[in-house]
């Protein structure tokens, strides 16, 4: 069955140090999104693609990097990982086209000490 | 950029009750409203959405009503139950020849449904 899987599940890190949180679908959607969520924030978005190679900032972009360098992956890197940016971290799909349901992974949760 | 507001942020009912949780939007242009359902410790997953071309939707015991004049939509669960005790989020995006595929999320209401 296709699916959205995040690796991995939960990370510690520290301050400083670079993370990449993995996200692979297997629906061939063309859209691919990263969100954080906090509480009190519901899911706030950090990244978003398009397609191979499109890449677009969201309202939280700022300490994040993404790449799409084929369909079914979209990383997600922490530069200098903060502590500000400890959460739970969800990568979404959806297909191509006009607005269509979004289809979540199982999330990570991170934490920066 | 889109703002979505979303109340009250925590909702407490009797089983058997009726729930309403309710969402403004600031984009006149806005056209998708979706709800999203999140069961503790699991992903969000979509449980109704509403284009604007309507102004109700029903699918069981959840509804959800626009009203574009006023920038409003919101989520009926009648008959509650306990599994539906969960967060739920409202989200509104807008599609322009294509584009702009990206949803704006609410805050977040934690329904928990009381035996």
């Amino acid at each position: 069955d296709a699916e959205i899987t995040q690796s991995p599940r939960h990370k510690i890190t520290e301050t400083g140090r670079q993370v990449t949180l993995a996200c692979h679908q297997t629906w061939n959607h063309n859209n691919m999104f990263w969100y954080r969520q906090d509480l009190g924030h519901g899911l706030r978005l950090i990244h978003y693609s398009y397609g191979v190679h499109d890449t677009n900032k969201g309202e939280v972009s700022d300490g994040y990097s993404v790449s799409r360098s084929n369909t079914e992956d979209l990383p997600l890197t922490l530069e200098s990982a903060a502590s500000s940016q400890t959460s739970v971290y969800f990568c979404a799909s959806s297909e191509g086209g006009t607005v269509r349901e979004q289809y979540f992974g199982p999330g990570t949760r991170l934490t920066v000490t | 950029g889109e703002n979505v507001e979303q109340h009250p942020s925590t909702l407490s009912v009797q089983e058997g009750d009726s729930a309403v949780i309710k969402c403004t939007y600031s984009d006149s242009a806005s056209n998708y409203f979706p709800w999203y359902k999140q069961e503790l410790g699991k992903r969000p997953q979509l449980i109704i959405d509403i284009r604007s071309n309507v102004g109700e939707k029903k699918d069981q015991r959840i509804a959800v009503t626009l009203n574009k004049t006023a920038k409003h939509f919101s989520l009926h669960i009648t008959e509650t139950q306990p599994e539906d005790s969960a967060v739920y989020f409202c989200a509104a995006s807008r599609t322009t020849s294509g584009s702009a595929r990206q949803l704006t999320f609410g805050s977040g209401t934690q329904l928990t449904v009381l035996p």
